[in-house]
Parts: C-alpha cells; structure tokens; sequence
C-alpha cells in the first residue's frame, strides 16, 4: 500500500532557529517523486520543494531543503531560520508512477508554530 | 505563474441542495483534481480529469460527481448536499516539471 506518514501533528520553534518536519513514505514503485506543500490560516496550499527518487542530491529551495533518506523511506522539510510567517500546516505528498496518473497522496499535516 | 481560480471561499448551503463547485485555470493544462480537506485526514482525492469530458474516480467519490465541458474549467458537483460533506474543498491542477500540483484558494463549505 501507499502511504504517507507525517508523525508530528503540531510544533513550536523559536523566530530564526531550524525546525525539521518528518515525513515517511511507503511504496514499492522505484520512481516516485516526494512534495512539500505549506497551507496558511488563508487555506490555500503552497507548492514549497519537489524531490525525485532517483534524485542524487537533496532538493534545496531557499531556506527550504528536503533531508531524503532512501533507504529509511523518509523525506524530511528543513526550514532553515524561521520566520513568524513560516507558521502554517505543512504536508508531505507523493507521487508514484504506478497508477500512471498525477494522483498525490498526502499525509494529515503538521501544524507548525513560529514565536518570537 | 499558473493560476487557479474557485467560485466561492465560502458557502452555506441546505441538507438536500444540489451545489456547484467551479474551478477555472488560466493555462492548458490537462489534468484537474478536486480534493476535500478535512482536520486530522488531509487531502483525499474526490475526482480527477485528464481531458475534457474525461473522469476518474479518486479515492472518495461517494455523494459526488464532475463535469468538465471545456478543458480550463472543471465542476464537482453535490447532487443532494448533507452534513456530513461540509468541509473545504480544494481544486488543483498538474504541472507540466514534476507534475507537481497547484491549488486554488479553496471553498469552504457548510451545509445545514
């Protein structure tokens, strides 16, 4: 089965630390390819980094990056030096060729808090 | 910048009303999703079109249905709106790079 895993329903970091927001997957499909979307209180969903499976490097989008680690199943978000506006529900998606469409499946969110 | 666009943010409908979601995008893409977003659940897929008047049940079609007539516009449609569909609703569209996916600002709807 597919599967995404987001483990961390809420989490609290100080204004201009690094926060780490895990996420781990399950598919049997060698090609799929991983996504990080931001939702603010606004309710829309933010596209924010993509990582493929054959990718060799690790995906880096600003103060984005995406800590993917094949053989533990896991693609992890790292903001870097976060911002008051960096507080949002964040969710991890997939996409696998296996069904040969562009369905995502998507983990239930982590509620990130950003304080002063 | 791709650009979709829904008809409501919010809206308040009755037990048993048929209602009409839209979703409008401002380029030629394909593939149109309608996802329903609920606390604790996340995203789940509803229906999906890969061409005009093409459809694919996701993962939750129950209660609903889509039409799409014309490739920048793609409908859901509630043919006899309940209580328990009372959520936000979210469309989105493919892109051409990753197939990374693009949302509109949703609608949030609450049915009494």
């Amino acid at each position: 089965a597919q599967k995404i895993t987001q483990t961390q329903p809420g989490m609290f970091v100080q204004e201009k630390e690094a926060v780490t927001l895990d996420c781990t997957y399950d598919t049997s499909d060698p090609s799929y390819g991983l996504f990080w979307y931001k939702q603010p209180s606004s309710g829309e969903m933010i596209f924010l980094i993509y990582q493929g499976s054959y990718d060799q490097q690790n995906a880096t989008e600003g103060r984005y990056s995406l800590n993917f680690q094949k053989a533990r199943k896991s693609a992890n978000l790292v903001i870097s030096a976060s911002q008051l506006g960096d507080s949002a529900m964040y969710f991890c998606a997939m996409r696998t060729t296996k069904t040969n469409t562009d369905k995502l499946i998507f983990g239930t969110g982590t509620r990130l808090q950003v304080f002063p | 910048d791709v650009k979709v666009t829904q008809s409501s943010r919010y809206l308040v409908k009755r037990t048993g009303e048929k209602v009409f979601l839209e979703c409008v995008q401002d380029m030629d893409h394909e593939n149109m999703f309608w996802y329903r977003q609920d606390p604790g659940l996340g995203l789940r897929l509803i229906y999906f079109s890969y061409d005009v008047k093409m459809k694919e049940k996701g993962d939750i079609p129950e209660g609903y249905s889509v039409s799409r007539e014309k490739k920048e516009r793609f409908s859901l449609i509630l043919e006899s709106a309940s209580t328990n569909q009372t959520s936000m609703y979210l469309c989105a569209i493919a892109g051409d790079l990753n197939y990374e996916q693009y949302f509109g600002p949703g609608t949030r709807l609450t049915v009494t």
